[in-house]
């Protein structure tokens, strides 16, 4: 594998679900990113992580929890969502150093119902 | 805060050169970055200036002028494969870097 992969491509869930999106990079960056893009809208920042430390959380609500257990892995956990945050989730990755450029992975298209 | 302005649609004939703009108002300022959108597809980086002026990539040239706020990217021998929305982006700081994305624009390359 190479690059910014992730897991599942596409997700419909309830709202009483609980799932979980994965993200791994294979480019040896400290720094990784999850951003919502929903239809006609920029990418909006969700979190930051820096060697596995989360260093941004911009005011996402709670039903969104990330995790990152490691520089390489990172994860969204999903429950009681709403019909608004269907959506592409996407993963990005870059140097703590160079915020500038990131890579991203496929995304995950989400669908709550 | 930050914020940065791109027009919605672009449409260029196919071989023609095309400007994207990008005015932004930011506290702090690194650099003005572009990444590429295809429908259905993630952002691909295409460029960043750190510094003034006009950096070149294949068909690809990407500008920044700090005293003006504004940065372009710009596109020659436009072929059909760059249908597709541009963002601008710039990191800030606030202890390790973030990037804001801009609105984005959607170029549409016509024969």
């Amino acid at each position: 594998e190479t690059g910014v992969t992730q897991t599942p491509r596409h997700l419909v869930m309830g709202m009483t679900n609980k799932k979980s999106l994965k993200c791994e990079q294979h480019l040896g960056h400290n720094a990784m990113y999850w951003y919502k893009q929903s239809a006609k809208k920029p990418l909006e920042l969700m979190f930051v992580y820096n060697f596995k430390e989360q260093t941004e959380n911009n005011s996402v609500p709670s039903r969104f929890s990330p995790e990152c257990p490691n520089s390489s892995h990172l994860f969204l956990h999903l429950h009681t969502l709403q019909p608004e945050d269907s959506a592409l989730y996407l993963c990005a990755s870059s140097s703590s150093l160079a915020a500038y450029e990131q890579y991203f992975g496929p995304g995950t298209r989400l669908t709550v119902t | 805060g930050q914020s940065l302005e791109q027009p919605s649609e672009v449409t260029a004939v196919e071989g023609a050169i095309v400007q994207i703009n990008c005015t932004y108002q930011t506290s702090g300022f690194y650099g003005l970055s572009w990444y590429q959108q295809h429908d259905g597809g993630a952002p691909t980086f295409l460029s960043y200036n750190g510094l003034d002026g006009l950096e070149e990539t294949g068909r690809f040239s990407s500008f920044l002028s700090r005293s003006d706020s504004y940065g372009y990217l710009l596109l020659q021998e436009l072929q059909m494969k760059d249908s597709a929305s541009y963002f601008c982006a710039v990191p800030v700081t606030g202890g390790y870097q973030k990037v804001t994305f801009g609105t984005g624009t959607k170029l549409q390359v016509i024969p």
